[in-house]
């Protein structure tokens, strides 16, 4: 099955630093990556949607300007916390798809565990 | 707005006995149903998916039947192991050129040998 990776796979980093996660999909093109954060305990939430060269959809109450979503190629997007506080820590997932190849079906990084101090 | 309901956890059972786990859902259109599975420390892999009503997915011994008329998707299998413990998340994607994942809460299985 489609593989997809994710690093770091934990991070942790002090008050008002930006992180970066990558997201990759390794043995397909993904036309289309979204961005989750799960809390402990608690689903997945959808935070954002990115298709390859254009600007990420970002899901109501998600801050654009502080989860930096970039989709440069078809293998590769990065979500930046830019200046990190406590409450962003969390599970950070990402999913990868390519309709032209599976349809509707996402493939799902092992995920980012993110702590700020 | 689609929305996504599972039974809540845990839901312990003995090694061998019958499992379902219980997903409703509340969608416009018609909507693809998943369900996917998060081993402990493991990001989440699709476990099955159904693409319209009356379909069964099936895969490693778990069934679910898309039922339109019941809005459900309830997950089945019928003699579960050790390693069957695991979060199991059901999920609709709406379909019409949006293919965002809509999650319910996750049930945590735990089998007990």
């Amino acid at each position: 099955g489609a593989v997809v990776s994710q690093h770091p796979s934990w991070v942790i980093c002090k008050s008002g630093t930006s992180v970066k996660i990558e997201c990759r999909s390794l043995d397909f093109q993904a036309t289309t990556m979204f961005w989750y954060r799960q809390f402990p305990k608690q689903s997945l939430m959808l935070m954002a949607t990115s298709n390859e060269g254009s600007k990420a959809t970002y899901e109501q109450g998600v801050e654009k300007d502080k989860f930096l979503i970039n989709h440069a190629s078809l293998t590769l997007s990065t979500l930046t916390v830019t200046s990190a506080h406590p409450e962003d820590s969390s599970f950070y997932i990402c999913s990868a798809s390519n309709p032209g190849l599976a349809g509707e079906t996402q493939y799902f990084g092992p995920g980012t565990r993110l702590l700020v101090l | 707005g689609d929305s996504v309901t599972q039974m809540e956890g845990p839901v312990t059972l003995s090694e061998e006995a019958f499992l379902t786990i219980n997903c409703t859902y509340t969608a416009t259109g018609y909507p693809s149903l998943f369900w996917y599975v998060q081993y402990p420390g493991e990001g989440l892999q699709l476990l099955l998916k159904a693409t319209k009503a009356d379909d069964k997915g099936s895969n490693k011994g778990f069934e679910a039947t898309y039922r339109k008329e019941t809005t459900s998707f309830h997950l089945e299998k019928g003699s579960v192991q050790v390693s069957d413990s695991a979060v199991y998340f059901c999920a609709l994607s709406p379909g019409e050129g949006r293919r965002a994942l809509t999650f319910g809460s996750g049930t945590r299985l735990q089998v007990q040998p």
